[in-house]
């Protein structure tokens, strides 16, 4: 069983859509993430949610809405993409209290390309 | 930039050698993580040093702290092919995570 899910795997689409990229975990984890990994590999956080509440909201445009409808799933919406979105976006899991730093687990990923 | 550096960049080495990684962050932590990511895969977790602690083994893998000099070393013995990846630490002050820009590691057969 996957542990940390994400859909899609793979996503190409034009400048100026909008688009979802779904993340499920099954470890019955409180805490969930988004990462940013970039061309030359830097991963930044980009959100934290304990519990289905948002405790890390870094500088990111906010063209990128995350919503978390059960701590089981943290999706992540971005409006009026840009060339300067593609990367790879990557969903996390931890467990423990939001004041804990328990080792996180990945997804796969998804790769996201701008045409 | 908040981002944390690893050096080297890149390390090539023969099967069987041990590899070294460097890992400098910046700010107070309450432990650091290092894990691994294989090409096209994500990031898996290795070991967790607290901030209290100064050293942590687990098999082949031996992580050192020093937070005086905000530094960190994983080093990886008798190393093996399967341990072509790339290596990033991780750097934790609660929810926060600083992940380092990663040491790319071939290990040649």
């Amino acid at each position: 069983d996957t542990a940390v899910s994400q859909t899609p795997k793979y996503l190409v689409t034009q400048m100026g859509n909008d688009k979802s990229i779904k993340c499920e975990q099954n470890l019955g984890h409180d805490t969930m993430y988004w990462y940013k990994q970039d061309s030359k590999k830097f991963l930044k956080i980009m959100f934290s949610y304990n519990n289905k509440e948002l405790i890390i909201n870094e500088t990111v445009p906010n063209r990128f809405s995350p919503k978390s409808p059960d701590k089981a799933h943290l999706n992540l919406h971005i409006n009026s993409l840009e060339l300067g979105d593609s990367a790879v976006y990557f969903c996390a899991s931890s467990g423990g209290d939001r004041h804990s730093n328990q080792p996180q687990h990945f997804g796969d990923g998804t790769r996201l390309s701008i045409l | 930039s908040q981002q944390g550096e690893e050096d080297p960049q890149a390390l090539s080495i023969q099967e069987g050698e041990n590899a070294t990684m460097n890992c400098s962050y910046k700010t107070s932590i309450n432990n650091l993580q290092w894990y691994r990511q294989n090409s096209g895969r994500g990031l898996v977790h290795l070991i967790l040093i607290r901030s209290n602690e100064r050293e942590k083994h687990s098999g082949r893998l031996r992580v050192t702290l020093d937070t005086s000099k905000k530094s960190s070393s994983l080093l990886i013995t008798a190393s093996r092919a399967a341990d072509t990846a790339s290596y990033f630490c991780a750097s934790m002050l609660y929810q926060k995570v600083t992940f380092g820009t990663g040491t790319k590691l071939q290990v040649i057969p």
